[in-house]
């Protein structure tokens, strides 16, 4: 069965470093997202990318975030100069088409800011 | 603006028994869409049910079902005969526009 899949899973960086996650959506998805958890709390929407350019993003995704899809397969967030507070889960996930509303999550990706 | 609340923290439940978790949803949308996410300690999130606001309809998917009340922006699940692997997170979480909008998560436990 198509999955989505993330690297790396765990990804530790120190403050003020830039990263980049990265995912590869199910491949005939045309609609892709990444949300962020932070321990012991909600997921949080952060991003939504169809047709090569973000469709909406949350006040949370500020000019330190950015998402490409650079080839056919991977899409990826970077976080420019990453804080403290930006230690999360992310996880991605990608969605069929207009009127397929499942998202089919990632594994995530364990993202540690010290 | 979308809320989802789910008021119940924790939920323990007796292996091979039913629980059902609580979900109610604000939106000013009348289309939307609900789901289910199960998240286990791995942390992965997992689809357990989908339900169409405009389906009268309660979804169902093998031992889960939900109890979808429109007019009350309620959306409940239920696990029958609980197993061990059920233990996990579950998210209610409703999908409109562009986004899905969580709430909070219920924490199973079940007992052996």
């Amino acid at each position: 069965e198509p999955e989505v899949t993330q690297t790396p899973s765990h990804q530790v960086t120190q403050m003020g470093q830039e990263v980049i996650l990265r995912c590869v959506p199910i491949s005939n998805h045309l609609y892709f997202y990444w949300y962020r958890q932070i321990l012991g709390q909600k997921v949080e929407f952060l991003v939504s990318f169809y047709n090569n350019e973000i469709s909406e993003k949350s006040e949370i995704f500020d000019d330190q975030f950015s998402v490409e899809r650079p080839d056919g397969s991977n899409f990826t967030l970077k976080i420019r100069s990453t804080k403290l507070e930006d230690s999360a889960m992310y996880f991605c996930a990608s969605r069929e088409g207009q009127n397929s509303y499942e998202q089919y999550f990632g594994p995530g990706t364990r993202l540690t800011v010290t | 603006a979308q809320t989802v609340t789910q008021s119940q923290p924790e939920m323990s439940v007796q292996e091979a028994e039913t629980v059902t978790l609580s979900c109610t949803y604000d939106t000013s949308e009348s289309d939307y869409y609900l789901f289910w996410y199960k998240q286990p300690p791995s942390r992965q999130m997992i689809l357990v049910i989908r339900q169409e606001a405009y389906k009268q309809q309660n979804a169902t998917e093998n031992r889960f079902s939900v109890n979808f009340q429109k007019a009350a922006k309620s959306f409940s699940l239920k696990i029958s005969d609980s197993q061990l692997g059920d233990a996990a997170m579950y998210f209610c979480a409703l999908h409109n526009d562009y986004k899905l909008s969580f709430g909070a998560g219920t924490t199973v436990t079940v007992r052996a």
